[in-house]
């Protein structure tokens, strides 16, 4: 069955930067795109960027702007999402969620189960 | 400030219906966008429970389902049960002059009393 398996929860003080990954299993990882979603304790869903896993292409939301890099590893069927210059308000549930088809407003069908991510000095 | 605006909660008994708004604008819902629904159970990752503004996943129960209209759309939950208690998110795509990208609204918790 379709599974994204996320890494461990992790803490870093503020200014640090965390990578976290998404590994793919039960499909074709190069035919879908992969979007990263966090949500802070208590929080809406916030939209952070997705790629293309199939060419890399990358968009990302305008609030995380060169701060998020997201990438992939064919090899591995695995996304990554890399923050930088990490503050306490970064603190959240991070998720990785597939996107079915690669278009405008699509949906997100399948979902990790999320990282947790604690920025804390 | 959610560019998509849901009422904070709703609530109903077991059995009954209840509806939840998502508000947007010319910019996202009423430019065409779809609109799809997501419900996550408490200290859970959200699940896809509408998609294209009206269409359900496999699995997922015919008590559940969504319409569109403007610049709004709606979910409707019949036959109320205890389960169902949850958040529920309505997501889009919002494309301004400061930017496009995906957007959801802030959330609807739903009691069942």
């Amino acid at each position: 069955q379709v599974q994204l398996v996320q890494s461990g929860a992790e803490v870093k003080k503020p200014g640090a930067s965390v990578k976290v990954s998404c590994k793919a299993s039960g499909y074709t990882f190069t035919s879908y795109a992969m979007h990263w979603v966090r949500q802070a304790p208590g929080q809406r869903l916030e939209w952070m960027g997705w790629i293309n896993a199939g060419n890399g292409n990358t968009k990302y939301s305008q609030k995380f702007q060169g701060r998020v890099t997201i990438t992939r590893d064919t090899s591995a069927s695995t996304a990554y999402m890399e923050l930088s210059s990490l503050r306490s308000e970064d603190t959240a549930v991070y998720y990785c969620a597939r996107a079915p088809y690669i278009v405008v407003g699509g949906y997100m069908d399948v979902w990790g189960k999320g990282t947790t991510v604690t920025v804390s000095s | 400030q959610s560019v998509l605006t849901q009422p904070p909660s709703v609530s109903g008994a077991p059995g009954q219906r209840v509806t939840i708004s998502c508000t947007g604008s010319s910019s996202n819902i009423g430019a065409g966008y779809d609109v799809h629904w997501y419900q996550q159970l408490p200290g859970t990752a959200p699940k896809l429970l509408i998609y294209g503004n009206s269409n359900r996943p496999s699995g997922v129960p015919d008590r559940f389902s969504g319409s569109k209209s403007g610049t709004s759309a709606s979910l409707a939950i019949t036959g109320l049960q205890a389960e169902d208690e949850a958040d529920y998110y309505c997501q889009s795509y919002d494309s301004s002059l400061s930017g496009s990208n995906w957007v959801f609204g802030g959330g609807t918790k739903l009691t069942v009393l």
